[in-house]
């Protein structure tokens, strides 16, 4: 049981460069989310998805799009990156909006 | 608005030592809290949360709605604690709030 699997684990882009990074779940959870993680700020979300076909905006959406095509799978995507994206992002999924929330290993990502 | 504040980076203790990591928070209904917990080269994970009312690895944390906190608890902390804690609150129809952290190291 893979439980939430991150794609790719690390990557370097150069500032305006576009990239996507995949959140896959197979428990069958409704909600999935994306976090970013960077130092003294703590776990701040992107955007979320409470069901196939639907996504929201979090508390720090500017520059980042999302899509839930497929329940299992949460697509967070940089159409022109930029240095303030450097971060770690986590994803993570749930069976409902309070319960308890299980996270990737995170995908570490740094723009120059 | 929902806001989740710990009030310490950096916590540093020695191993047989009682630990208190602080987290107060801001809701004005009847919020459900968490800790979840991040160890070295490990996924963040949930550690408990109040509903529960249950004690894992030592930890308890109690809601505190008089002082809006949620304070986690250890009695004699091991070095096995050593991670990154997250305070975490949820609010009616909003998502998950996490504080920004406090670094946990127990020295031998």
């Amino acid at each position: 049981n893979a439980g939430v699997t991150q794609t790719p684990k690390f990557r370097v882009l150069k500032t305006g460069q576009s990239m996507t990074l995949l959140c896959a779940q197979d428990m069958n959870h409704e909600y999935m989310y994306w976090y970013r993680q960077d130092p003294g700020m703590g776990l701040r979300l992107i955007h979320y998805s409470v069901g196939e076909g639907t996504t929201a905006k979090g508390e720090v959406p500017d520059g980042y799009n999302v899509s839930r095509l497929k329940k299992q799978n949460f697509l967070l995507g940089l159409e022109s990156a930029a240095p303030s994206q450097t971060s770690v992002y986590f994803c993570a999924s749930s069976w409902t909006a309070t319960g308890e929330l299980f996270f990737g290993e995170g995908s570490r990502l740094t723009v120059l | 608005a929902q806001r989740v504040t710990q009030p310490e980076k950096l916590l540093s203790v020695f191993k047989g030592a009682p630990v208190e990591l602080k987290c107060n928070y801001s809701y004005s209904g009847s919020p459900e809290l968490f800790w979840y917990v991040q160890y070295s080269r490990q996924r963040l994970q949930l550690l408990l949360r109040h509903i529960s009312r249950e004690s894992i690895k030592g930890f308890t944390a109690d809601l505190n709605k008089g002082e809006t906190s949620f304070h986690l608890k250890k009695p004699f902390a091991q070095e096995e604690d050593s991670a990154m804690y997250y305070c975490a609150l949820i609010g009616g129809y909003s998502t998950l709030t996490f504080g920004k952290g406090t670094m946990l190291l127990v020295s031998p």
